[in-house]
């Protein structure tokens, strides 16, 4: 079945690096998101990861993937005030449209 | 393109009321997702359409919600009769086709409170 956790909330000080997490169970997973919701916005595409890499960098973000533990990361490095938001992981198998989400992960950067 | 456009974006209503949001995806876009985001159970994918066709109710609670795409520019989700436990934030989303870069474009949401 389909089923994305991540833990609730994180704070880290502002020049620090920024670790959430997430795990999934659908082992047919193919696409793995990652999206930011700023207060009173919809969510954004922030990156996403094909199930068959390991590591995607794009700037501050890295993406790590560890298929066998089904456990998606996002590092933000240099953690700013302005990204403070919630995070939310979120899984695809390939050819389906449906897209399930995880609960969300808010992280407050303290300045 | 102005993005996808949610109204009203807020709503409070009395229990028993019946409740219409509206949602205009991006134009060109050929599928369409309502989602409810609460506290208690973050995001949640209620219904998708694909070409106007619903493809996956069945995330939709039960048989007081229902959704309806008449053309590929306007989808409604009407909640009749409405409860308290109804209030969430209701986003819509749209997308183009089913490859990897299928980025899933959301509205600002419409925020429910049934009183």
């Amino acid at each position: 079945g389909e089923d994305v956790e991540q833990s609730l909330f994180l704070s880290v000080r502002e020049g620090d690096s920024s670790v959430i997490n997430c795990t999934y169970t659908d082992s047919s997973s193919t696409y793995l998101y990652w999206y930011k919701q700023e207060p009173g916005a919809g969510l954004q595409l922030l990156t996403y990861i094909f199930s068959n890499m390991d590591m995607k960098q794009d700037q501050r973000l890295t993406v790590l993937l560890n298929k066998k533990d089904k456990h998606l990361s996002l590092r933000i490095a240099d953690t700013q005030t302005g990204d403070s938001a919630i995070y939310f992981c979120a899984e695809r198998r390939g050819g389906y449209q449906k897209v399930t989400f995880g609960t969300g992960t808010k992280l407050q950067v303290i300045p | 393109d102005a993005g996808v456009i949610q109204s009203p974006r807020h709503e409070v209503t009395e229990m028993g009321q019946e409740v219409t949001l509206r949602c205009k995806p991006i134009s060109g876009h050929n599928s369409l997702f309502w989602y409810r985001q609460t506290m208690m159970r973050g995001l949640e994918l209620l219904i998708y359409f694909n070409n106007n066709v619903p493809i996956d109710d069945s995330g939709m609670p039960e048989d007081r919600f229902s959704a309806k795409m008449p053309n590929a520019s306007f989808s409604t989700l009407k909640i009749q009769p409405s409860e308290p436990r109804d209030s969430a934030v209701y986003f819509c989303a749209s997308s183009l086709g089913s490859g990897v870069n299928t980025e899933a474009f959301f509205g600002q949401g419409t925020r429910l409170t049934v009183v």
